[in-house]
């Protein structure tokens, strides 16, 4: 059974660099059939779409973030990654790691994680 | 971007009556929409992709609909399970993947 962790700060600084890592079992990275994505909500409201990577390391970002984001693949520990940068009090939010279908329908999700930017 | 529009934002029902959420795009998708459930504290479950496929485990009291622009997720029966938040998605191009803004099914 397929499933995704989140790790990392729970609190980062206004213009410092948001860090999270997501840890899968029950499954690899390097499948041909999936992308890995992030997905994150800001409390109370919608889902975003912050960005995927495919196994050979292509990726896709939103646009609206793209300066900021980069996502990365650590294929030994079946990882992937996150970092944010330059990061604002509109960063906050519940940061969930996905597995996305081919096509990009979310199949399974992480549990999320709560990333509060404040000083 | 393509943007997705949901009605209503929140619907009062009861349990069994048949629930209906309609989410509109901005441009043809031709049928890659997908419809997932959020409950409070927890992350989105899949429910129906590409419109109208049911996600494996998923009750077939849920059907989806639609294509083109306009969207429906049909609940046939309202289960006490089923209050919830639920999200329409659009994957026409995965460059820029875009979610609606959910629809909030609450108790009557």
């Amino acid at each position: 059974q397929l499933q995704l962790q989140e790790s990392g700060p729970g609190l980062v600084k206004p213009s410092e660099t948001l860090s999270l890592t997501c840890t899968v079992s029950g499954g690899s990275i390097s499948s041909s059939d999936y992308y890995w994505g992030w997905i994150r909500q800001p409390p109370g409201k919608g889902l975003e779409w912050i960005g995927s990577i495919f196994y050979s390391g292509n990726t896709y970002y939103n646009p609206s973030l793209k300066s900021r984001v980069t996502i990365s693949l650590d294929t030994s520990k079946n990882q992937f990654s996150l970092k944010l940068s330059s990061v604002t009090a509109a960063d906050t939010a519940v940061y969930y790691c996905a597995r996305l279908g081919l096509t990009g329908e979310v199949d399974c999700w992480g549990q999320g994680t709560l990333v509060t930017v404040s000083s | 971007d393509i943007q997705m529009t949901q009605s209503p934002s929140t619907l009062s029902a009861s349990v069994g009556d048949r629930v209906t959420i309609t989410c509109r795009a901005s441009q043809s998708i031709s049928s890659w929409l997908a419809w997932y459930q959020q409950k409070p504290g927890n992350a989105p479950k899949l429910l129906i992709y590409k419109a109208s496929n049911l996600e494996s485990g998923v009750p077939s009291r849920f059907s989806g609909s639609g294509s083109g622009t306009e969207f429906t997720l049909t609940i046939s029966s309202l289960q006490p399970d089923d209050f919830a938040t639920y999200y329409c998605q659009q994957y026409k191009s995965y460059s820029r993947l875009t979610f609606g803004g959910g629809t909030k099914v609450e108790i009557k």
